[in-house]
This record gives structure tokens, C-alpha cells and sequence, in this order.
């Protein structure tokens, strides 16, 4: 059972470039969701989507794109990285409502804007 | 591991002492509050949480304390162990308007042994 899988672990870019984030899950969670975590900060809510083809956006989303046209998959998009979205990110997968309220997280993607 | 809780509050405990870590929220109508902990390099693990009609619920060495009176949540460690030793995140979610889980400051925990 693979969990929340996110690839890649690690990348540099140079400012202007654009690149995906890659979230699987295969727990058929219909919520899922991404988050940047800064040094000594706290996770901050980019996108989240509650099922397939719906998305909606969290409490910093500029400069980033989400769509998620299956269940399993929830891509993020930098279409022009700036050195200010330098960041460890997170995806995370939930069951519905009235469940629990865990959220499940991969083990992060670590992004350099130079 | 990434730099993660270089800024954040700290709390130190003697190994074997109780530890309480505390967090006040922001919005009323959450459904869940949730505790989360982060130990460096790793993304954050679930601990425990308590739906908003509660104010208590206890799990395998720790307590989580809900006063909505004044906002505040709190997570009680028993007999806090050196692996206890990590970043502390409470979190609130919101199950109408689209299950958002928004996370609050966390506090670094240090046992020392």
C-alpha cells in the first residue's frame, strides 16, 4: 500500500521555467490537496479538490495551477517560477465527510528557484 | 532534513514528564480539530483529532482538550519519550464549503533525557 506518492523529491529551477509537481494516491480518497511548507513556518494551503474535476483554491494560491481529472491524481503546475515559491511542498489525501478528520501526507517535494 | 520549526515557539520536557502544547484557532464553524506532528525531513503524521461537539478525546498517550468557549486546543503527552521529540501542528477543518484542513503555528517539543 503506497500511501500519497510524490514525485520528484527534489528540484532546482531557474526563475521564469515552468514545471509539475506529480500526487498519486491510491486509497480512493476523494479529497486532496496541496501545501508549501517555508523554513519555520507552518503549512499554508495552495489548492484542495473534493473529487474528480472539481478544485478550488486555498490561501495561497497565485502562480500555481491544480486540475485533477481522476481520482488517484492531483498534479501541480508552476507555470513561471519565481524564487519566492522556493519551498518543501506537500500533497495530502483525505476520506469524504464524517469520517475523521486525518489527512494523509507524502513525504514532500523540495523546490529551489534560483 | 529541511529546516522546518527553526522559528517556532519551543517547549522542553524532561523525559518521562507530561508535556502540554497549546493552540488557539480562528474560525467557529470548523468541524475537526486536529493534531499533527512533523519530525525533520518527513511530511506530517496524524496523531489525533476531535470533532467540534466534543471536549475530550484521549488515544494512546495523549489527550486532546477542545474549549470552544475561548477558542483553544490542547495536546497532552503522557510520560513524553525522547521519539516524542518533533514539530507539533494543530490544524481545524471545515467539512462544508469543501473539506479545507488549515493548519496553525506549530511548536517544536524537546525531551531531554
Amino acid at each position: 500500500n503506497a500511501g500519497v506518492t510524490q514525485t520528484p523529491k527534489f528540484q532546482v529551477l531557474k526563475t521564469g521555467q515552468s514545471m509539475t509537481l506529480q500526487c498519486a494516491q491510491d486509497m480512493n480518497h476523494e479529497y486532496m490537496s496541496w501545501y508549501r511548507q517555508d523554513p519555520g513556518m507552518g503549512l499554508r494551503l495552495i489548492h484542495y479538490s473534493v473529487g474528480a474535476g472539481i478544485t478550488d483554491q486555498g490561501e495561497v494560491p497565485n502562480g500555481y495551477n491544480v486540475s485533477r481529472s481522476t481520482t488517484e491524481d492531483f498534479p501541480l503546475r508552476l507555470l513561471s517560477a519565481a524564487p519566492s515559491q522556493t519551498s518543501v511542498y506537500f500533497c495530502a489525501s483525505s476520506y469524504d465527510r464524517g469520517r475523521t478528520g486525518e489527512l494523509f501526507f507524502g513525504e514532500g517535494s523540495r523546490l529551489t528557484v534560483l | 532534513g529541511e529546516s522546518v520549526g527553526l522559528h517556532l515557539p519551543t517547549l522542553s520536557v524532561q523525559e518521562g514528564d507530561n508535556s502540554i502544547i497549546n493552540c488557539a484557532y480562528s474560525n467557529s464553524a470548523s468541524d475537526y480539530f486536529i493534531w499533527y506532528k512533523q519530525e525533520s525531513g518527513k511530511g506530517p503524521q496524524f496523531i489525533i483529532d476531535i470533532r467540534s461537539n466534543m471536549d475530550k478525546r484521549q488515544g494512546q498517550r495523549v489527550t486532546v482538550l477542545l474549549n470552544k468557549t475561548v477558542k483553544h486546543l490542547s495536546l497532552q503527552i503522557a510520560a513524553t519519550q525522547p521519539g516524542d521529540s518533533a514539530v507539533y501542528f494543530c490544524a481545524e477543518r471545515t467539512e462544508t464549503g469543501g473539506f479545507k484542513t488549515i493548519f496553525g503555528a506549530g511548536t517544536r517539543l524537546f525531551v531531554k533525557a
